[in-house]
């Protein structure tokens, strides 16, 4: 399963949301993830099945979305959400990943 | 705290062969599957192999198949990467990842280790 993530750079002001698109080449039911990669920490899964965040995640963030379109929402950027987003589906194998969107302050 | 390390990266020369391992804490290891995902420089997430707890199903990415082997011992709460004909394109860094929630997402990384394949 192909994904394709967009866009793949993003720039915005700490408070503003921002919205991070993610399209699977055939429908993947929710079986979607997305992750967090920031410099010298540990990846961190944020959200589970398409919209269930994991534990810890703030609640700013959210997924939606099924079958082949899926979106990740920031709302009220803080500084600590610029980083670089991935989704993966985990619908088959091969895992798939989609090939990030770096988020960068404005 | 769940805690992942991996070690075992470095320079090798394209042919030769590595052995990553990672060494898991803060969490019964023998209970659940985990991964190796790489990232080469400056590129994205690629996920490389996956073995189930007690070792029955494993499965890898097509472009380490056949060359690439991962195993655990659960005695020792370790995971390895076996790699061998390594070419240039294995450069990356590797990670572990857990599964420890019920489905094939990864909950868990570790900070990773270089692989250099270079002449």
């Amino acid at each position: 399963v192909q994904m394709t993530q967009s866009p793949s750079y993003l720039a915005a002001s700490p408070g503003e949301s921002v919205s991070i698109s993610c399209k699977a080449s055939k429908s993947i039911s929710n079986n979607l993830a997305w992750y967090q990669e920031k410099p010298g920490k540990a990846n961190k899964l944020l959200i589970h099945s398409g919209s269930t965040l994991q534990s810890g995640t703030p609640s700013r963030f959210s997924g939606s979305g099924s079958g082949t379109d899926f979106t990740l929402t920031i709302r009220s950027l803080e500084s600590e959400d610029f980083a670089v987003y991935y989704c993966q589906q985990y619908n088959e194998y091969p895992l798939t990943f989609g090939s990030g969107t770096k988020l960068e302050i404005k | 705290e769940v805690q992942l390390v991996e070690s075992g990266g470095g320079l090798v020369q394209p042919g030769r062969s590595l052995k990553l391992s990672c060494v898991a804490s803060g969490f019964t290891f023998s209970n659940y599957g985990m991964n190796w995902i790489r990232q080469a420089p400056g590129k994205g997430l690629e996920w490389v192999a996956y073995i189930s707890s007690g070792s029955s199903y494993i499965y890898y990415a097509e472009t380490v198949k056949g060359r690439f082997t991962i195993s655990r011992d659960n005695a020792k709460n370790t995971l390895y990467l076996q790699m061998t004909s390594l070419r240039s394109e294995d450069t990356a860094l590797y990670y572990c990842a857990s599964q420890l929630g019920a489905d094939w997402y990864f909950d868990f990384w570790g900070p990773g280790t270089m692989v250099t394949v270079s002449s």
